[in-house]
């Protein structure tokens, strides 16, 4: 079945640790996405991808990283820049070209914990 | 700037109990509304895309409409299963590309038996 596939689900970080979120998707949609999600507040855009080693920021990037060396690929690094990092982080992607006014595909999220 | 509200917060209805939740939002020129329903500790799963005022969705016990300035996702005769948080997110033309949504916070809705 196609999907998105975020990994961990359940992540810890130590003070002054970089760590990266796994998000790979087989729907071979352009699109990729991130964002981060807390309780009481809407999911806000972190970066996204529009087409191969190409991103942008979004609203909340500073702290974290990307890259978009493979099409189904799309990792994000939390650094240790980022103050506040405990959140639910989610990952989505859609066909850029077609379908342009449907939904994003979301994975099924990966929970970071500062310890 | 692009704002999306939805009410009310959390809402508990008895199964059968048929209601709406409210999703209003603020942009400079509306390219698509969306609804979601997010179960706990998963992402969010698309239920209707709504493009222009007076447009309807359908699907089994849920039904979206819109408004210019407002979308209701309407519930009739919810089942337990229905319980989750449904979120709304608009996406305006000239965001710069990217097709990027901003969300509301969501309503979280508990049906009991």
């Amino acid at each position: 079945d196609g999907g998105i596939t975020q990994s961990p689900k359940y992540l810890f970080r130590k003070e002054g640790q970089n760590v990266t979120l796994s998000c790979e998707q087989n729907l071979n949609h352009d699109a990729m996405y991130w964002y981060r999600q807390d309780p009481g507040q809407g999911l806000r855009l972190i970066y996204y991808s529009q087409i191969v080693n190409d991103f942008q920021k979004g609203d909340i990037a500073e702290g974290y990283s990307v890259s978009r060396e493979k099409k189904e690929s799309f990792p994000l690094t939390v650094t240790s820049a980022q103050k506040n990092p405990t959140a639910f982080y989610l990952c989505a992607s859609k066909e850029a070209a077609l379908g342009e006014f449907d939904g994003y595909t979301f994975g099924s999220g990966t929970r970071l914990t500062v310890v | 700037e692009d704002q999306v509200t939805q009410s009310p917060e959390a809402l508990r209805l008895q199964e059968g109990e048929s209601s709406s939740l409210n999703c209003s939002y603020t942009v400079s020129g509306l390219r698509g509304l969306f609804w979601y329903r997010q179960d706990p500790g998963k992402g969010p799963e698309f239920l209707f895309t709504l493009y222009s005022a007076g447009e309807e969705k359908e699907k089994e016990r849920l039904k979206a409409t819109l408004t210019k300035k407002e979308s209701f996702l309407h519930i009739t005769a919810p089942k337990p299963e229905d319980s989750a948080t449904y979120l709304c997110a608009v996406q305006a033309y000239g965001t710069g590309g990217g097709n990027k949504l901003t969300f509301g916070t969501g309503t979280q809705l508990k049906v009991e038996l």
